[in-house]
């Protein structure tokens, strides 16, 4: 079975911090997926990065990044600079050959206030 | 990639009626799912939506509550049956493009479907 945690449920940081989002999954697969979404207050959601379980290089795109540790099965996401746009529900998503459609965590909700 | 158009994007229906969702994709897609979205809550897959045969249900969602077609590869229809205030949710229509689980799955604006 494959589960997905987002221990954070709520997170509130103000404008130009830095903020981490916490994922860690489960899976008996040697072969998986790792995905973050953003869904913003408007609900459609938008795909952010796709990981496979063989690339453990660290990603970065602009303000974004995400560090993925096979070690502590974990895939977490961090904003540099926050800015009040970043304010959405983010998820967590693991998919794998067993199991094409994505199980998803429970999502961060992240606000960014002024 | 593929743009998703669902409709109705809302609702408000009355208990006991039902209602079928559209999703259209721009471009011929191998997967197509549908998930529900309680409120404050995460990503529920109900089923896999398989083009020219039945879906693939989860554990929990049955096809006379939530029948699903699939006539071709750009097209889905979920209908929610029979509704009771608790099927109030968003629910949302995904898809793949070409059959890879590592393939990036879009999704749709949703529809927030109120049941009274």
């Amino acid at each position: 079975a494959q589960k997905v945690t987002q221990a954070q449920t709520e997170i509130s940081v103000v404008e130009k911090e830095d903020v981490t989002l916490d994922c860690v999954y489960e899976t008996r697969d040697t072969t998986y997926y790792l995905f973050w979404y953003k869904q913003p207050p408007s609900g459609e959601l938008v795909f952010l990065i796709r990981r496979n379980s063989f690339d453990e290089q660290n990603e970065i795109s602009g303000r974004y990044s995400w560090n993925f540790q096979k070690s502590t099965s974990s895939f977490n996401f961090t904003i540099t600079a926050s800015q009040v746009v970043d304010s959405a529900v983010y998820f967590c998503a693991l998919n794998s050959n067993s199991g094409y459609a994505l199980n998803f965590g429970k999502g961060t909700s992240l606000l960014v206030t002024p | 990639s593929a743009v998703i158009s669902q409709k109705p994007s809302r609702d408000i229906c009355q208990r006991g009626t039902s209602l079928t969702i559209q999703c259209q994709v721009d471009s011929q897609v191998t997967m197509m799912f549908w998930y529900r979205q309680q409120p404050g809550q995460s990503l529920t897959l109900i089923a896999t939506a398989n083009q020219g045969s039945e879906a693939t249900y989860e554990s929990g969602f049955v096809i006379d509550k939530f029948p699903i077609s699939r006539p071709n590869l750009t097209f889905s229809t979920l209908t929610v049956s029979n509704m009771s205030p608790e099927d109030s949710s968003i629910y949302l229509c995904s898809a793949s493009g070409n059959g890879s689980p590592g393939t990036e799955a879009f999704f749709g604006q949703g529809t927030r479907l109120t049941v009274v």
